[in-house]
């Protein structure tokens, strides 16, 4: 089985500027995450998304990030402009839609996109 | 809003020895799952084990082992046998039963000596 699949796994911009990460989940897992980890921090949700619809995106700065699913498969998360605090590996997950099972939480990361911003 | 707490921000044990790290959490509701994560050096996290909050026995995967007190909030995870391939930053999490999405601490950086 794939894992999910992060793209760019690098990324040094300067403040201002924009950036896109990719990210394609493993196949059949109807929820994807975005986090952000901030160095010697653990990962913060960003957003969740169930299929194509968002479930939860109250932590994302929505002034500066923005996160999209088309066809409830792969997802793209841009930032734009950057801000030297956004300087973070950014995770993504996925994990299986069965309601009430602890698969259902269980998280499968990719191996993650690293920006720092200058 | 759930909130998870590592105390120990690192550690270190002998090969073969073993080792707990510790963990505490603050919710009010009754239902949940609680997750350890091992994330090596420059690679993927990934899951160590899981427990669920109805389940009064702790969960056990070979060496890896939990210590579960719900009425306490405390998750504690024993490595038995440590190796060096245990070496590694493990980050405590939380996830309500009907959410997905989990909270993670900040994590404890094990290290485990030759």
């Amino acid at each position: 089985e794939a894992g999910v699949a992060q793209s760019p796994r690098y990324k040094i911009i300067e403040k201002r500027q924009s950036v896109a990460f990719w990210c394609n989940p493993i196949s059949g897992h109807a929820t994807l995450y975005w986090y952000q980890q901030i160095l010697g921090q653990g990962p913060k949700l960003l957003i969740q998304f169930q299929n194509n619809g968002v479930v939860d995106d109250s932590q994302l700065p929505k002034d500066r990030f923005s996160a999209e699913r088309l066809k409830g498969v792969d997802s793209t998360l841009k930032i734009q402009p950057a801000k030297l605090e956004d300087s973070a590996v950014y995770l993504c997950a996925s994990s299986p839609w069965d309601r009430g099972s602890a698969g259902a939480n269980v998280l499968t990361f990719g191996a993650g996109s690293r920006l720092t911003v200058l | 809003a759930q909130t998870v707490t590592q105390s120990q921000p690192e550690m270190s044990v002998q090969e073969a020895e073993t080792v707990t790290l510790s963990c505490t959490y603050d919710t009010s509701e009754s239902n949940y799952y609680l997750f350890w994560y091992k994330q090596p050096p420059s690679r993927q996290m990934i899951l160590v084990i899981r427990q669920e909050a109805y389940k009064q026995q702790n969960a056990t995967e070979n060496r890896f082992s939990v210590n579960f007190q719900k009425a306490a909030k405390s998750f504690s995870l024993k490595i038995s046998d440590s190796q060096l391939g245990d070496t590694a930053m493990y980050f405590c999490a939380f996830s309500l039963t009907n959410a997905g999405k989990s909270t993670f601490g900040d994590g404890t950086t094990l290290t485990v000596k030759p």
